[in-house]
């Protein structure tokens, strides 16, 4: 199956941290990418190959896999990483890429 | 700077068609699959399909089977989507966006985006 399940919406205290999953029979076997989304605009890649940050994402962002999950981490997190995060992976038995349904995260 | 340049709004009529363009620039286009990405007015992104860097091989969502095509001109690092048969539904945003995989872990993902082109279908 290339569904990914995400849980819809998440909070956080400012300076605390969050992790938000994405759940998936592909992940088992492929890694995902998460994108980060602020209203109005287009979608920033902030994590690759299950565990790899771009250049110009701060290192209070992090990724990992266990079986049919993936997650981001954010460690700190401050008031600009308010955002809907979407994870993403290609599915193991089509050339098809599916996107979770993204979650809301609201810095308190 | 890397950065992939959309073009502008449409308004279509249901059952027409639309495309929409995508200009790479500072980065070898020629290298790279490309997507294309769409987002309805309040969801979630929901993915389209991809071409190879050549134009000739392409994949794409069951659900847009049949409607949808993607071409690419590499004279001009350009990538289209075309949309036919357009209903309510098909309005959302819709962006491109530059594929880059690795085989060891298993691994694709997105980047850049183009800014995204509105399309709006209405009669």
């Amino acid at each position: 199956s290339s569904e990914l399940t995400q849980d819809p919406a998440v909070s956080v205290a400012l300076g605390q941290t969050i992790r938000i999953t994405c759940r998936g029979d592909s992940l088992r076997s492929y890694s995902a990418s998460w994108y980060q989304q602020k209203p109005g605009q287009a979608p920033l890649l902030v994590m690759y190959a299950t565990d790899n940050r771009p250049s110009a994402i701060p290192d209070r962002f992090s990724g990992s896999n266990s079986g049919n999950t993936a997650s981001l981490t954010i460690t700190g997190t401050q008031a600009e990483d308010e955002a809907d995060y979407y994870c993403n992976c290609r599915d193991t038995s089509s050339n098809y890429w599916a996107f979770g349904g993204g979650t809301r995260l609201t810095v308190l | 700077q890397v950065q992939l340049a959309q073009s502008g709004a449409e308004v279509k009529k249901p059952g027409a068609s639309v495309n929409v363009s995508c200009k790479a620039s500072g980065y070898a286009f020629t290298n790279h699959w490309m997507h294309w990405v769409r987002q309805a007015p309040g969801q979630g992104l929901e993915w389209m399909g991809i071409i190879n860097p050549t134009g000739d091989i392409a994949f794409y969502a069951q659900n847009l089977q049949g409607r949808v095509t993607m071409t690419r001109d590499s004279s001009t690092n350009t990538v289209y989507m075309e949309l036919s048969s357009l209903r309510s539904e098909d309005t959302a945003v819709y962006y491109c966006a530059t594929d880059h995989s690795n085989s060891k872990p298993n691994a694709w993902w997105f980047d850049p985006w183009g800014q995204g082109t509105l399309v709006t279908v209405s009669s």
